[in-house]
């Protein structure tokens, strides 16, 4: 069964904690996203990968680092530094950047307590 | 720099019936394409439709179409015959290079 999961589904944080949310894809896609999502809001750019050990800074990249050592495989690390991170977090895959369909894995809910 | 607009954030439709989603979008670009992504309770983000701007044959899945307006700049999404599961969140997106999503419209589906 192809597709992209995310773990965990629901994840609560300690302010001054860094968290890292899993997303794995079996697609065969060359880049993947991680975006965010606040209530009532559409989706904002975080980082993206286009390919193996490159990322590129999305919209909204401070207080976040990814990583990209596999190409199934895409960890979003949100550190102490971002000031707001409670929020829904979805990633996502293609088959290239650009114009290709971006497939969305089930989303993790971040809460900083 | 490009934007994506939905001018309706809450719509209702009795079950059975049609109902329009508006979008629309400003870019200089000629070639990009334009999706309609469905975001229901469990927040999946599920792809709805596809459109590539060079083609003048507007996109259909089923019971979902849209009517796409390159010179108006114009995309919306009809759902015919409404069913209780089409109750989501509905997103427009444009793609020229980076996904920019619009901010939402919320539909329900009345029995």
């Amino acid at each position: 069964d192809g597709g992209i999961t995310q773990s965990p589904k629901y994840l609560f944080r300690k302010e001054g904690q860094n968290v890292t949310l899993s997303c794995e894809q079996n697609l065969n896609h060359d880049a993947m996203y991680w975006y965010r999502q606040d209530p009532g809001q559409g989706l904002r750019l975080i980082y993206y990968s286009q390919i193996v050990n490159d990322f590129q800074k999305g919209d909204i990249a401070e207080g976040y680092s990814v990583s990209r050592e596999k190409k199934e495989s895409f960890p979003l690390t949100v550190t102490s530094a971002q000031k707001n991170p409670t929020a829904f977090y979805l990633c996502a895959s293609s088959m290239g950047v650009g114009t290709d369909t971006q497939y969305f894995g089930p989303g993790t809910r971040l809460t900083v307590l | 720099a490009q934007t994506v607009t939905q001018s309706q954030p809450e719509m209702s439709v009795q079950e059975a019936e049609t109902v329009t989603l508006s979008c629309t979008y400003d870019t200089s670009e000629n070639n990009y394409y334009l999706f309609w992504y469905k975001q229901p309770p469990s927040r999946q983000m599920i792809l709805v439709i596809r459109q590539e701007a060079y083609k003048q044959q507007n996109a259909t899945e089923n019971r979902f179409s849209v009517n796409f307006q390159k010179a108006a700049k114009s995309f919306s999404l009809k759902i015919s015959d409404s069913q209780l599961g089409d109750t989501a969140m509905y997103f427009c997106a444009f793609q020229g290079g980076k996904l920019i999503f619009g901010q939402g419209t919320e539909l329900s589906v009345k029995p």
